[in-house]
């Protein structure tokens, strides 16, 4: 398979632990999306990734969240401090051209209790 | 700022007819993109169409085709012979083109229920 893929699937966690998802583009996109989407909701932009470049942040982006891709090739999330507002799907996209379609991946389900 | 108001939450349609899904966008940017997406109960959001602001004509994929009326800033997705794999969340978004804001902005996306 060499569309998006995302890790873990789902993920239930404490109040106030820590979470980290992990997405793998597909292999020739250099450009890299996160979107967070709450049910009812469409996806809502979080961060996006120009090879290891981080060139925009939303500011649904608080401080405790943080986005990395160090090689410009897979990419993490990380949330600090968890909270139930936290509690979402997690999605990750990836294209070629910089206003083409994206390709999203299957999405890490975060459940905070 | 760009916005993005999917009027319908729910949608029934018989198998093989057709179905429009309804779409109206506000922007203030001369130049940008229409994208229709599709949410099965697996939660990957699958790419169905694309439609530039600029085109001349209305983009087909298959059995979908785009409505677009840029006066009235709208661009409805018609599905055309539905089939209950159609059954899902369908979302439509926007992005500007050009520049340096890359982010795809979504609509609260339709329920398609597709009925045998």
């Amino acid at each position: 398979d060499t569309g998006v893929s995302q890790d873990p699937r789902h993920k239930i966690t404490k109040r106030g632990q820590n979470v980290t998802f992990r997405c793998d583009p597909i292999s020739e996109h250099n450009r890299l999306y996160w979107y967070r989407q709450t049910l009812g909701q469409g996806p809502e932009f979080l961060t996006y990734f120009q090879n290891e470049a981080q060139l925009e942040k939303s500011r649904l982006l608080s401080d405790r969240f943080s986005a990395e891709r160090p090689k410009g090739s897979f990419s993490t999330l990380e949330i600090q401090r968890t909270e139930q507002g936290d509690s979402a799907m997690y999605l990750c996209a990836s294209s070629e051209t910089p206003f083409g379609e994206l390709f999203f991946g299957e999405g890490s389900r975060l459940t905070v209790l | 700022a760009q916005k993005i108001t999917q009027t319908q939450p729910g949608m029934f349609v018989q198998e093989k007819e057709a179905v429009t899904l309804d779409c109206t966008y506000d922007t203030s940017d001369p130049s940008y993109g229409l994208f229709w997406y599709k949410q099965p109960s697996s939660g990957e959001m699958i790419f169905l169409i694309y439609q530039g602001s600029y085109d001349q004509q209305n983009a087909t994929e298959g059995r979908y085709s785009l409505n677009f009326q840029k006066a009235r800033k709208s661009a409805n997705l018609v599905i055309s012979a539905s089939q209950l794999g159609d059954s899902a969340m369908y979302f439509c978004a926007m992005r500007r083109s050009g520049g340096s804001n890359y982010k795809l902005t979504f609509g609260k996306g339709t329920l398609l229920t597709v009925n045998p």
